[in-house]
């Protein structure tokens, strides 16, 4: 089966720079991806790695790496409008399903 | 470009009743995808749709169904509703099946079993 583990809460303040790690376990893996969804919102795309190494979009930068099962969201220059909810999402499998983390609940504090 | 639809946004059953859920997904996506979601249990895959065939479906038992149309709009089902499916229900579009990355979301169903 597929399971992925991130941490349930996180606080960091205004400014600063925050990593969330996502580890997951799957028979066949074509990805993984993190997803923000802000309390009472939809789940909104945020990034995408198929391969080893990082990712960088603007603020937000996510990394994978494959021998490790082990993938991480990068947060800098915090604002407070990034408190949320994120998930970390793999698709794998032998059905190539996409499954979703618990969620890490993000408090940014000014 | 419209976003993934769904309705009703809110709704409130009882015990043992059933419910149908629509999706309208991101006009030229033909995939849909359904996520049950509850406090502390994330996103739960239920069911993913193309081309109106199932292509994937989660472990949730056979009191969930779903089907979609030939214009990609999809709909799930409840029935014999129970107290623990009060949850928020996500639908997700994308262009294809199996995509590698992004899947455009709606803002849910809220359910409440009463």
């Amino acid at each position: 089966g597929q399971s992925l583990e991130q941490p349930s809460e996180v606080t960091a303040v205004e400014g600063a720079i925050v990593q969330i790690n996502c580890t997951y376990q799957t028979s066949g893996f074509y990805g993984l991806s993190w997803y923000q969804q802000h309390d009472g919102g939809a789940p909104t795309f945020l990034s995408y790695n198929a391969l080893d190494g990082l990712e960088e979009t603007g603020r937000f930068s996510s990394f994978l790496s494959r021998s490790d099962s082990y993938g991480y969201l990068l947060l800098q220059e915090l604002q407070m409008k990034d408190s949320a909810s994120y998930f970390c999402a793999v698709r794998g499998g032998a059905t190539n399903k996409l499954i979703f983390g618990t969620g890490t609940l993000l408090a940014v504090q000014p | 470009k419209a976003g993934v639809t769904q309705t009703p946004r809110y709704l409130i059953k009882t015990r043992g009743q059933q419910v149908t859920l629509s999706c309208s997904p991101i006009s030229g996506h033909r995939s849909v995808s359904w996520y049950q979601q509850t406090p502390g249990q994330g996103l739960q895959f239920l069911f993913e749709y193309f081309s109106e065939t199932q292509r994937n479906k989660g472990n949730f038992p056979g009191r969930f169904s779903g089907r979609q149309f030939s214009n990609s709009r999809s709909e799930m089902n409840v029935s014999t509703l129970e107290l623990g499916d009060s949850a928020l229900y996500l639908c997700a579009s994308s262009l294809e099946p199996g995509v590698a990355g992004e899947l455009f979301f709606g803002e849910g169903s809220r359910l409440t079993v009463l």
